[in-house]
């Protein structure tokens, strides 16, 4: 399995306050994503980065916001959480553009 | 406008069927993906390919690049295939595209 790791698996926070989620990983892979999932949608993208400090904007990017200071790191931030933005997110990584892609378990989020 | 779609939405078997799911894409891909997601777990990819077919176990891919169309076939299908499977376009860019996946339910 390739090793690809997020924190919090589970998070219920409150309206407003921000919440930073983490992707880990041990492959050295360029490519990193954050994904949401939602019923009715498919996996939507949030941000993506395609090196160290480097970063760009998905679909849904409104109130997300993200850093990737070393290879192995992503961190997706929501700086003021709402509930709209309850909902399940997926990390990935891949090796080189159309590579196979490998995803994280997901972090399920609750805003309240 | 790159989309993926797929198809049926949902699908009921009883083991042993052979079941065919459908992925149809927009424009050209590089690559199409299959993925796997079990109830409440992670999603691990299946299959990647741009041309041809792949086998798996009793898993099956295809894709016909003229038609823009893509297949999973399972055959001898078990109680533990039920899961959602999602296809995903690679474009000639570092972004898949995704399905809104077809959720499989094989019962005993």
């Amino acid at each position: 399995d390739a090793g690809i790791t997020q924190s919090p698996r589970h998070k219920v926070t409150e309206t407003g306050t921000p919440v930073t989620l983490r992707c880990h990983q041990t492959e050295n892979h360029r490519y990193m994503y954050w994904y949401r999932q939602d019923p009715g949608h498919g996996l939507r993208l949030i941000h993506y980065s395609y090196g160290v400090k480097d970063t760009d904007k998905g679909e849904v990017s409104d109130g997300y916001s993200v850093s990737r200071s070393k290879t192995e790191d992503f961190l997706l931030t929501l700086e003021s959480a709402t509930s709209s933005q309850t909902s399940v997110y997926f990390c990935a990584i891949m090796g080189t553009s159309n590579t196979e892609a490998f995803f994280g378990q997901g972090t399920r989020l609750t805003v309240v | 406008k790159n989309e993926v779609e797929q198809s049926p939405q949902n699908l009921t078997a009883q083991e042993g069927e052979f079941i065919t799911i459908n992925c149809s894409y927009s424009v050209g891909i590089s690559a199409l993906h299959w993925l796997q997601q079990h109830p409440g777990g992670g999603i691990v990819s299946l299959f990647m390919l741009s041309s041809g077919k792949k086998k798996h176990g009793r898993l099956i891919a295809t894709i016909n690049i003229q038609e823009k169309h893509s297949s999973l076939h399972i055959t001898a299908s078990h109680p533990r295939d039920s899961a959602v499977y999602i296809c995903a376009a690679g474009y000639n860019t570092d972004k898949l595209i995704f399905g809104t996946g077809t959720r499989l339910q094989v019962f005993p």
